[in-house]
């Protein structure tokens, strides 16, 4: 059974840093692109950044870029997000996901960011 | 990157169809055919129910479909059932390795 675990989230302060970890298991991490989707309290989905399998490409939406570090332990089964200068509008619960042929297939129960002084 | 455009709602009594649209550009939408449709209901994470714009994961009911026709994508519940009662999301492919969420409907059973 694929499942997919966050853990990480909490609360901090404007500017300040945080790294999100999902845990893998039930399949072959190695081998999927993995994902980050975050959702802002009582909004939308939204799509933030992707990873390759071995970790040589990375993509980002663009209201994180330069500030958010998608990577992954393929030995540990483990993606990580580094989340740094937080702003209030990234509180959201974030989800871990599989990427597969361009979708989300499995989803994480999510962990909650809340960026509030 | 804006979202993808949804109707807010959509409704439907139990057994009747309901479909929902999401509209998008020739960048996104139009463009390839990575269109992908996900139920959420309150509190709980996104399910996958319609990939690569018709595909259907193994368990999802068959009541679930997916088309496309120009810039526009559509998801249509057939037989709808109290269970359906959800948001649900498209999401495409936008090129440039990017990817782009739609603004969401609530199905609402009645």
């Amino acid at each position: 059974e694929v499942q997919l675990v966050e853990s990480g989230g909490g609360s901090v302060q404007p500017g300040g840093s945080l790294r999100l970890s999902c845990a893998a298991s039930g399949f072959s991490f190695s081998t999927y692109w993995m994902s980050w989707v975050r959702q802002a309290p009582g909004k939308g989905l939204e799509w933030v950044a992707n990873i390759k399998q071995d970790g040589s490409e990375k993509y980002y939406v663009d209201s994180v870029k330069g500030r958010f570090t998608i990577s992954r332990d393929n030995a540990k089964n483990s993606l990580y997000l580094q989340m740094n200068r937080l702003r209030a509008e990234d509180t959201a619960v974030y989800y871990c996901t599989r990427h597969l042929y361009g979708s989300h297939d499995y989803w994480g129960k999510g962990t909650l960011l809340t960026v509030s002084s | 990157q804006s979202a993808l455009t949804q109707p807010p709602s959509a409704s439907g009594s139990p057994g009747q169809s309901v479909t929902i649209s999401c509209t998008g550009t020739s960048s996104d939408v139009g463009g390839y055919n990575y269109v992908s449709w996900y139920q959420q209901h309150p509190g709980k994470a996104p399910k996958l129910m319609i990939y690569e714009v018709t595909k259907r994961p193994s368990g999802v009911p068959d009541r679930f479909s997916g088309s496309k026709s120009g810039n526009t994508a559509s998801l249509t519940v057939s037989g709808l059932q109290a269970e359906d009662e959800a948001d649900y999301y498209c999401y495409s492919y936008a090129g440039s390795n990017n990817f782009v969420f739609g603004t969401g409907t609530k199905v609402t059973v009645l």
